[in-house]
């Protein structure tokens, strides 16, 4: 049972274009969705989060999107960079009680060309 | 620091041998988790702790146990090796999150890959 659908599975984009990813929801319960990013060999680190309070979210060139009414959320990489080229994953958690539970996503691997 | 380390980097099983997957965290976290990720499947939680001496079970336990004896290291083992236990293992660790604290990320080792054939 997947809780956190993520699309494309990849996806390629020209350096300085706009790469897109969505993720959408289906457990209302959730109130945390992180992004993460993943270089190969290595394990995922946290890029950006956001909190259903808010519409939007900017660090530098990654902006999160979220639409609670829709459950649907997204992370857009503004000037792609060959060094953003990655598998990102979108997840979602809430808070049981009882540890950090991420849902995760299917992940998207994002190639950027030069 | 080191952050979380994980050992071994790879491993080959045959089907039927056990093993035990080492974690070890340098960043005082209470919460510990071992994920496994494979193609097309995300990172999928398999057991977790919040705290010395305490695991639970998540989204795919079966055939996988835990144990956090020390609140620094966190291990993961397979008693009788399967194929469908090929994958990627991450370990991660991250402090206590609790209603209105959300700025806890999970940090991450570099994963194990294991190969059983």
């Amino acid at each position: 049972q997947q809780q956190v659908k993520q699309s494309p599975q990849s996806l390629i984009v020209q350096k300085g274009g706009i790469s897109i990813i969505n993720c959408a929801y289906e457990n209302t319960a959730f109130d945390y969705f992180p992004w993460y990013q993943q270089f190969p060999g290595k394990g995922p680190a946290l890029l950006i989060a956001i909190r259903p309070d808010v519409s939007e979210k900017k660090e530098g060139r990654f902006t999160i999107s979220f639409n609670k009414s829709a459950k649907q959320f997204s992370l857009h990489i503004m000037d792609s960079q060959p060094g953003d080229s990655a598998t990102y994953f979108c997840a979602a958690s809430w808070d049981t009680g009882g540890g950090n539970k991420l849902t995760f996503g299917t992940g998207t691997q994002l190639k950027v060309e030069l | 620091n080191a952050g979380v380390t994980q050992t071994p980097k790879f491993r080959v099983l045959k089907t039927g041998q056990s093993m035990t997957l080492l974690c070890a965290q340098d960043m005082n976290h209470e919460y510990m988790y071992w994920y496994r990720q494979d193609p097309g499947m995300g990172l999928r939680l398999i057991h977790y702790s919040v705290g010395e001496g305490t695991t639970a079970k998540g989204e795919v336990p079966d055939g996988y146990n835990v144990s956090r004896l020390k609140k620094q290291n966190f291990l993961l083992g397979l008693e009788s090796a399967a194929p469908s236990q090929t994958s990627v293992y991450f370990c991660a660790s991250s402090y206590p999150i609790g209603r209105g604290i959300y700025n806890s990320p999970l940090h991450f080792g570099n994963g194990t890959r294991l190969t059983v054939t």
